[in-house]
């Protein structure tokens, strides 16, 4: 079955530190562009970033917003993405959505996506 | 950054009726568009991607139409399923951007 699941989520102080996962499941992995997206409560969807896959050197991009505090990076032998989030805002307070990434007739589609993880920045 | 202008930002239908959604492009972005629907608690799923492409498993009363900066979304017949949100997402350029969604609700 393919499937993508989040972890990692929870509450956080701002400032602060946190790293989701996203474990994966009935797909070459490493075959694969895979991105982050977020949802803050009652807002619309937000794009985060995107890890690229081996053949494109892992490189990453990032939205204005989190760039330069949030690093993307994969364990292809783990078949893991990660979200490394440092400097928390208390506007970084979303679910997380990791989700797959294909290349189809010329354009991106996000296919496949995981249920979210829940990050709230609080004091 | 490209900005993607949906619209409207909601709307109430029936059943059975013919209900359009568009997105505007602060750009050209080619036919580098989809168009995912979201409904409560859950993830979103992919409809339409390349302005036009079906996704596979979609149910064909789903349309796309457009390219360059302005985008369409048709549900020719809506049905009582496809009450949603549904957002547009532009993927020509770094960063990836969508538009601010359209809440579909029962009239």
């Amino acid at each position: 079955e393919v499937q993508l699941v989040e972890s990692g989520g929870g509450l956080v102080q701002p400032g602060g530190s946190l790293r989701l996962s996203c474990a994966v499941s009935g797909f070459t992995f490493s075959d694969h562009f895979m991105d982050w997206v977020r949802q803050a409560p009652g807002k619309g969807l937000e794009w985060v970033g995107r890890s690229r896959n081996r053949a494109k050197s892992y490189t990453t991009e990032y939205a204005a917003s989190v760039k330069d505090r949030f690093t993307i990076s994969r364990d292809d032998s783990k078949r893991s993405l990660y979200l490394q989030m440092n400097s928390l805002k208390t506007e970084d307070t979303a679910v997380y959505y990791c989700a797959r990434s294909v290349a189809v007739a010329g354009s991106d589609a996000l296919d496949i996506w995981g249920q979210g993880t829940v990050v709230t920045v609080s004091s | 950054a490209i900005q993607m202008t949906q619209s409207p930002s909601s709307l109430s239908a029936s059943v059975g009726d013919r209900v359009t959604i568009t997105c505007r492009a602060s750009q050209d972005i080619r036919n580098d568009l989809g168009w995912y629907q979201q409904k409560p608690g859950k993830a979103p799923k992919v409809l339409i991607y390349a302005a036009s492409t079906l996704q596979s498993g979609v149910p064909s009363r789903f349309s796309g139409s457009g390219s360059g900066t302005d985008f369409t979304l048709t549900i020719s017949s809506l049905q009582p399923e496809d009450f949603a949100t549904y957002y547009c997402l532009q993927d020509d350029s770094y960063p990836l951007t969508f538009g601010g969604g359209t809440k579909v609700e029962i009239k």
